[in-house]
């Protein structure tokens, strides 16, 4: 099987635009979770999606939102970008069939930088 | 809120030294445990997991782990390392059957030949 693809892998942008990243889940996944990772901060928990719904959420502000679609496709979107948003953001997806200790399959990440 | 603590930032070995990298996590209630390893270059990978049953496991490249659950601890083990082995290590925890997974800060394991 594939594994957890991310467009775009790099994206520079400027303070003030929005931005939209995209994950293709692993064939067959059904959850799709979102972290940021930055130097400072370290890996946290954006949100999840689970049959097109946000199942769970982080403490990131409003700006920061998502979606998923039919095909377990997800999109988050960051609007009025700030130079702090600067990050690696990683999708992971899990079969989420309820079973105990669910793995987490991560992709290869987008890398934003915000000018 | 949960929290996990990983004790070492960087850690320097020699090949064929033993290495062993500390978990501590902050949460009542049942937890799995993770640790996912990301070498140079390279996606977040699953190195092992404990969910239930026997505290000692075991995973890839020869890693393993022990749940201590009286200690809130999650050690990672490798009676010796590689080369191959540089990378950095983040030890993460969630409840049963969220998929929120809190990591922990990581550790940068250096293995010098």
């Amino acid at each position: 099987k594939a594994g957890v693809t991310q467009t775009p892998r790099y994206l520079i942008k400027t303070r003030g635009q929005q931005v939209t990243l995209s994950c293709s889940p692993i064939s067959g996944h059904r959850s799709v979770s979102w972290y940021q990772q930055t130097p400072g901060q370290g890996l946290q928990f954006l949100f999840e999606y689970f049959s097109e719904t946000q199942r769970n959420k982080g403490n990131f502000p409003g700006r920061f939102s998502g979606r998923q679609f039919s095909n377990s496709r997800s999109e988050m979107n960051v609007s009025t970008l700030e130079l702090g948003d600067s990050a690696l953001y990683l999708c992971a997806s899990s079969e989420a069939s309820g079973t105990v200790g669910e793995t987490q399959y991560f992709g290869p990440g987008t890398r934003l930088l915000v000018l | 809120a949960q929290s996990v603590s990983q004790h070492n930032h960087h850690v320097i070995l020699s090949e064929a030294a033993s290495l062993e990298l500390g978990c501590n996590y902050s949460y009542g209630g049942t937890v799995n445990l993770f640790w996912y390893v990301q070498y140079p270059g390279q996606h977040l990978q699953l190195l092992l997991k404990y969910f239930s049953g026997d505290p000692l496991v075991k995973g890839i490249k020869g890693f393993e782990a022990e749940f201590i659950k009286s200690k809130f601890s999650f050690n990672l083990r490798k009676p010796s390392v590689q080369w191959s082995d540089t990378a950095e290590y983040f030890c993460a925890v969630t409840n049963t059957g969220f998929q929120k997974l809190v990591f922990g800060t990581g550790t940068r394991l250096l293995v010098s030949p």
